[in-house]
């Protein structure tokens, strides 16, 4: 069965300080990914979807940015977070039968 | 442009009561809609999937039905229990390209004692 792994669950990070977000899925090839956000009582916003390694699309212009240097491995990141950067992310993974989420990442920017 | 409306946009009722959640679409071409609970903090949770040809379906309590001529569904909740506090999402896949969610803001679900 797919399997989607998102880390870490939790961070508090200082303002300006870099960011990276992993996201790997098990038990599919060549899936869609994608980084959602979800701000404090609002839905989810799409950031970044990938439909192959090295492919990236953005969706919202921003302060983060997204790789996808394997087929199941999803990054995100950022050089300098800011306050306004504090939210939920989401990884996903979709196929046919809709979409799949991770756990999330909370992420508060202090 | 795709987009996925839900209504209410948030929801109190008693425990034990019924509810019903709308979402309206114009996703096209259709894939398939799912509904989605997310408990706060977590990742959603898939509830139900319904593709073109189905009308009704039920998981548990849940029951979503589709309209696909008006591009409506409603999520119905049975004898509502305080668990069932949560956000409510409606997601709509398309089946031209990638197969890329289109997200309804969710309903917020509370159930009080």
């Amino acid at each position: 069965s797919q399997t989607i792994h998102q880390w870490p669950a939790t961070l508090v990070q200082p303002v300006g300080s870099p960011l990276s977000l992993e996201c790997t899925v098990e038990g599919t090839s060549n899936p869609n990914l994608y980084w959602y956000r979800q701000a404090a009582g609002r839905g989810l916003q799409l950031l970044f979807y990938s439909v192959g390694i090295g492919q990236i699309s953005s969706e919202v212009p921003q302060n983060l940015s997204a790789s996808r240097p394997q087929d199941r491995q999803f990054i995100l990141s950022s050089k300098k977070l800011l306050l306004s950067d504090s939210g939920f992310y989401l990884c996903a993974w979709s196929a046919r039968k809709g979409a799949f989420f991770g756990q999330g990442t909370r992420l508060t920017v202090v | 442009k795709n987009q996925v409306e839900q209504s209410p946009q948030s929801l109190i009722i008693l425990e034990g009561k019924n509810c019903t959640l709308q979402c309206n679409y114009t996703v096209s071409p259709f894939s398939n809609l799912r509904w989605y609970k997310q408990d706060t903090g977590r990742g959603p949770v898939s509830l139900t999937i319904m593709t073109f040809s189905e009308n009704t379906k039920s998981n548990g309590r849940y029951t979503a039905t589709l309209d696909a001529d008006t591009k409506q569904s409603s999520l119905h909740i049975t004898a509502s229990q305080l668990s069932d506090s949560a956000s409510y999402i409606c997601v709509v896949s398309s089946s031209g390209g990638s197969y890329i969610p289109t997200f309804g803001r969710g309903t917020s679900l509370i159930v009080h004692p």
